[in-house]
């Protein structure tokens, strides 16, 4: 059974850092992996999605790298905002399926 | 840019009553899922719909869950006689293609139940 973690499960930092959240997962044999940010009290909202064939994707500030073989994925932010504070989650699709496994999530607190 | 639509966006029932919640996925888009988020706890898979037909399903997804296309523009989560556990926050899904693409999540119904 696929089990997705993510640490760390809370992060403060100034304005202005690059930082970097982590996702890990148990069952290598995943289709996909695609980064969310939730905002408190909303939807997910789509930040970027990895195939299983890639390495990593790039969407303006945010850099998402994929290790399949060791199980690990991270989402770099470069340049946070205040604006960039949410939670973060992580979730993969495995081979044969059509479900996403998620994380619980990094909170992430920008302040200015 | 096309969104997935739900309603309505705050249900509150009591215990052994049925709710139906509403999505409009994005219109080109072929799979169709629900998820839930107890409060403070992981998203969790409910079911997925492709070609008229439930795909997947979790063990979550019983009896007294069920879903429906209506037509052809509405996606719905019927629960036929709620719990206490019931309550959280429940999400709708639509992609284009089942691996391919990203999954689009709609901005939720949360659901309470007393």
């Amino acid at each position: 059974k696929q089990e997705v973690t993510q640490i760390p499960a809370a992060l403060s930092v100034p304005e202005g850092e690059n930082l970097v959240l982590n996702c890990s997962f148990t069952d290598s044999a995943i289709y996909n992996l695609q980064w969310f940010r939730q905002d408190p009290g909303k939807g997910l909202t789509s930040l970027l999605l990895i195939q299983s064939s890639q390495r990593e994707q790039t969407s303006g500030r945010l850099n998402a790298s994929l290790d399949k073989s060791s199980g690990r994925s991270t989402l770099y932010i470069a340049a946070s905002q205040p604006g960039d504070s949410a939670t973060y989650l992580c979730a993969v699709m495995n081979t044969g399926f059509q479900k996403l496994v998620f994380g619980t999530g990094t909170r992430l607190l920008v302040s200015p | 840019e096309p969104e997935v639509t739900q309603t309505p966006s705050h249900q509150v029932t009591q215990m052994g009553q049925e709710v139906i919640l509403r999505c409009v996925p994005i219109s080109n888009h072929l799979y169709f899922y629900w998820y839930r988020q107890i409060l403070g706890q992981k998203v969790e898979f409910l079911v997925s719909f492709y070609n008229n037909e439930i795909s997947e399903k979790s063990e979550i997804f019983d009896d007294q869950f069920s879903v429906e296309r209506p037509d052809g523009s509405n996606f719905t989560l019927k629960i036929r006689s709620t719990k206490l556990e019931d309550s959280a926050m429940y999400f709708c899904a639509s992609t284009r293609d089942r691996g391919s693409n990203e999954q689009y999540f709609g901005p939720g119904t949360r659901l309470t139940v007393t």
